[in-house]
């Protein structure tokens, strides 16, 4: 079954560092690949989705993510972290095994602080 | 152009009630799901809708049901509520049920059952 892995409940980063939230995931076959955001007492946002075209995409607010086959891996990352991107970060993919790519499967998310 | 709304947004229940919370998508959005969202399990997908018709499902007991209206908007009801189902309810909508058509998430409802 797909399952989609988040390394690290909680990332804590000083403002302008690097920001790097990690995403593996498990599927049989290429999968649709999403970032989504959530700020407090917000739903959530989507960052950037990964559809089989470009490896390397670009999202909102300066965040990136690559798709690595060999690595199994949908890494987020931001040259320089800003106060305002502290929020919870999901990572998703596509239930593509189902036969239902509108269903995604979900991570548990990485609770991401910048300190000042 | 206004976002997904959900109401209500805060919601206390006693087990073994019912509950029905209410989804209005982005105007012009046909396709309705419905997610569950808890510390332990994460996001889990309830159900989807789109014209009416529920598309895809989820793995959750028949307690969960939901229904979509000609006007895209969407209700889900929660019968006979357990303490587990204490959670928060999100409504996403989307334009279509294209592979990559993005889902627009709303505020959520948050669900506790006492």
């Amino acid at each position: 079954a797909q399952s989609v892995t988040q390394l690290g409940s909680h990332v804590s980063v000083s403002e302008g560092a690097l920001v790097l939230l990690r995403c593996n995931y498990s599927s049989s076959v290429p999968p649709y690949l999403f970032w989504y955001v959530q700020y407090p007492n917000q739903g959530l946002q989507l960052l950037l989705k990964y559809t089989s075209a470009a490896t390397l995409v670009k999202g909102i607010n300066g965040f990136e993510a690559e798709f690595k086959k060999s690595e199994t891996s949908f890494h987020l990352t931001k040259p320089s972290a800003h106060m305002s991107d502290a929020a919870e970060y999901f990572c998703a993919v596509s239930d593509h095994e189902a036969g239902n790519n509108r269903k995604l499967i979900w991570g548990l998310g990485t609770s991401l602080a910048v300190n000042p | 152009k206004a976002g997904v709304t959900q109401t209500p947004r805060y919601l206390i229940k006693t087990r073994g009630q019912q509950v029905t919370l209410s989804c209005s998508p982005i105007s012009g959005h046909r396709s309705v799901s419905w997610y569950q969202q808890t510390p332990g399990q994460g996001l889990q997908f309830l159900f989807e809708y789109f014209s009416e018709t529920q598309r895809n499902k989820g793995n959750f007991p028949g307690r969960f049901s939901g229904r979509q209206f000609s006007n895209s908007r969407s209700e889900m009801n929660v019968s006979t509520l357990e303490l587990g189902d204490s959670a928060l309810y999100l409504c996403a909508s989307s334009l279509g049920v294209g592979e990559t058509d993005t889902q627009y998430f709303g505020p959520g409802t948050r669900l506790t059952v006492l």
